[in-house]
């Protein structure tokens, strides 16, 4: 399966701020998706990232607050921008191959918390 | 209907135990139901997943059951250690698309 180096896995940041995370995959994969986690909860996707095209948002999830990037197939950086502490939360970048037998990996996320 | 409903929300099970978790889903275009393993401060790592074409599937001491008249799979856990202490989420899928995942367990697996 793939390999995920999601960068950076934690910070701290001023409200009024953006932070962009980075997502590189070891091999080209098809899909990439970004998701959401609060501390003990399940995962929120954000959106799909689709590379050559602008990302698929889902329900209360909007580009101008979470811009998306994909340059290319193993590649893609999510943007969250003008934070508030609600935003505080870890994010997480996970990879499709489109093989039933790979699944989808997820990387190790990014914690963020905003003060 | 796209919700995928998880239990139970937290499980003890003393060591040499069987843990079961089970979810239920309501879409049923739905036909790829994995489930992730997750440690604190890591990303879900695939556990094992099954299609619907199939009502079983084990892997180790790891089993997934399929029911798919009733809409519902679970996840069965043989021989309980320590180690399998984690955060367990149930998903679905419908082809390769986005995944919809459960709301989770926490498993600890006592001595």
């Amino acid at each position: 399966s793939a390999v995920i180096s999601q960068k950076p896995s934690r910070d701290i940041c001023q409200r009024g701020t953006s932070l962009t995370i980075q997502c590189q995959v070891d091999s080209q994969v098809t899909m990439m998706f970004w998701y959401r986690q609060q501390p003990g909860q399940s995962l929120t996707l954000i959106a799909t990232a689709n590379q050559g095209s602008e990302a698929t948002y889902e329900s209360g999830f909007v580009i101008d607050k979470f811009p998306i990037s994909r340059p290319n197939l193993t590649f893609s950086t999510l943007t969250v921008s003008n934070m508030s502490p609600e935003d505080s939360s870890i994010y997480l970048c996970s990879v499709g191959t489109g093989r039933v037998d790979y699944g989808y990996t997820f990387g190790s996320g990014t914690r963020l918390t905003v003060v | 209907q796209q919700q995928v409903k998880q239990s139970p929300q937290s499980l003890i099970v003393q060591k040499g135990g069987i843990s079961i978790i089970n979810c239920a889903y309501e879409n049923t275009a739905f036909d790829y139901f994995p489930w992730y393993q997750q440690f604190p401060g890591k990303g879900p790592a695939l556990l094992i997943a099954i299609r619907p074409d199939v009502s079983e599937k084990k892997e180790g001491r790891f089993t997934i059951s399929f029911n798919k008249s009733a809409k519902q799979f679970s996840l069965h856990i043989m021989d309980s250690q320590p180690g399998d202490s984690a955060t367990y989420f149930c998903a679905a899928s419908k082809g390769f698309q986005k995944l919809v995942f459960g709301t989770g367990t926490r498993l600890l697996v006592s001595p």
